[in-house]
This record gives C-alpha cells, structure tokens and sequence, in this order.
C-alpha cells in the first residue's frame, strides 16, 4: 500500500508561526497531494506535486517531495486562525492516477 | 461551478437497517468515488466509477454494501443491512482528468450513526 503516514498525529501553534507536516510512504507514487479538512465538511484540494518535482509552492503553502526517502512536508507560513484542520496527504499509484490513499491526517490547531 | 452535492447530510439508523446515500458530482466529472471516513481517520476508497463503469470496488464489503452510477451522472451508495462499525461520514468525490494527474472535489458528507 502507498497510504502516506502524517506526522505529527497533531499539531497546535500560535497565530503568525509557521506550521510544518510530514508524510511518509511507503511504494513508488505517480502524484502526491495535500488536502485540508475543516470540522465536519469535505476534503479541500490544495496543492499537488507529480513524482519528477521537488517543490511547489501556493500562496502561504510550499510542499516539498523526496522521493528517495519516500516523504513529503507540507509547510503553511504566517499562520492564521482559520487555518486550524485537519491537512491529510494522499498518493496517487503508478498504473492508476485515480487509486489515491489517504493517510490518518495531522490536526492543526492555531490559537489567535 | 457548482460543487459535489450529497444528501441526506446526517443519518441515524439502528443495525440492521438499510440506508441509502445520494451523490451528485461536478457536472461533466467522468469520475466519482465514494469514501468511508472514521472518526480519526483518513477517508478510505470503497468504490470508484468511470462514467457508470466500476474502475474500482476492491475494498467495499459487497456482502452488505452496493452502489450504482445509472447515466453515468449521480450515484447512490447503500448499505444493508447496517452495523455499529459502518457509522462514519461518507464522503462521494469527483474528478476530471487535468493532463496526468487528477484533483479531487469533494462534497460535505453523509455522517451515519448507527445504534
């Protein structure tokens, strides 16, 4: 299975300090992507990075990708409040871009 | 655009009741999954479709769950009968494909209580 492992499990920093997870997998992936979580609604996407890229970067969100470790960090700058979720990583498999696995996710927690 | 709509929102069914969920994805999204969420846990793929075809059901217990995507539009997720685990929120999702990779956009999400 490559389901990405987040770490840590959670997270709580203080507005304007910057945030940074991790994601660990274990098989060669195709794409890996982030996604955020707010208490009881949906997944949102927010940033993907293809297996031959090393870093992107989204407005306050840079994601790093080494796939010679087989990790992923996902950094937010300049915190705010209304960043406090949960952040899952997902990895997209080789033969099928469409098999994406989610790992248990890092919940953020950002005080004003 | 409008987004991936899901309905009921919330549910409550004692075990061995039959529930239906309802999913109607991005208009012109080829694709559409549908998800078990635990509480505290990572959203894990039951089933995925390509237009009304399964690509994907390897992890949907089919002795009590079972879904359709008639048109190749909306679809429905059903479960019967239910039990204590299956409570979890059900989240449907929908992608199109952008050059080799694919976005997700997901709906709000059925939360299902089982007593």
């Amino acid at each position: 299975s490559q389901q990405g492992e987040e770490d840590p499990q959670a997270l709580s920093i203080q507005e304007g300090e910057n945030a940074t997870m991790n994601c660990s997998y274990k098989t060669s992936i195709n794409n890996l992507q982030w996604y955020r979580q707010n208490s009881g609604r949906g997944l949102v996407h927010l940033i993907l990075i293809r297996s031959n890229e090393r870093e992107k970067h989204s407005g306050r969100l840079r994601v790093t990708l080494d796939t010679s470790k087989k990790s992923s960090s996902l950094l937010i700058t300049a915190s705010r409040a209304a960043d406090t979720a949960s952040y899952f990583c997902a990895t997209a498999a080789p033969y099928n871009n469409n098999d994406m696995r989610f790992g248990a996710g890092t919940r953020l927690t950002v005080k004003p | 655009e409008a987004g991936v709509a899901q309905s009921p929102r919330y549910k409550i069914i004692e075990k061995r009741q039959s529930v239906a969920f309802w999913c109607n994805p991005i208009s012109g999204h080829a694709t559409l999954y549908w998800y078990q969420q635990i509480l505290g846990q990572g959203p894990k793929l039951l089933i995925q479709f390509q237009n009304n075809g399964v690509v994907d059901d390897s992890q949907l217990p089919k002795d009590r769950f079972s879904a359709e995507r008639l048109k190749g539009v909306d679809s429905t997720l059903k479960i019967q009968p239910a039990k204590l685990e299956d409570s979890a929120v059900y989240l449907c999702a929908s992608s199109r494909p952008r050059g080799v990779a694919y976005e997700q956009y997901f709906g709000p999400g059925t939360r299902l209580t089982v007593t």
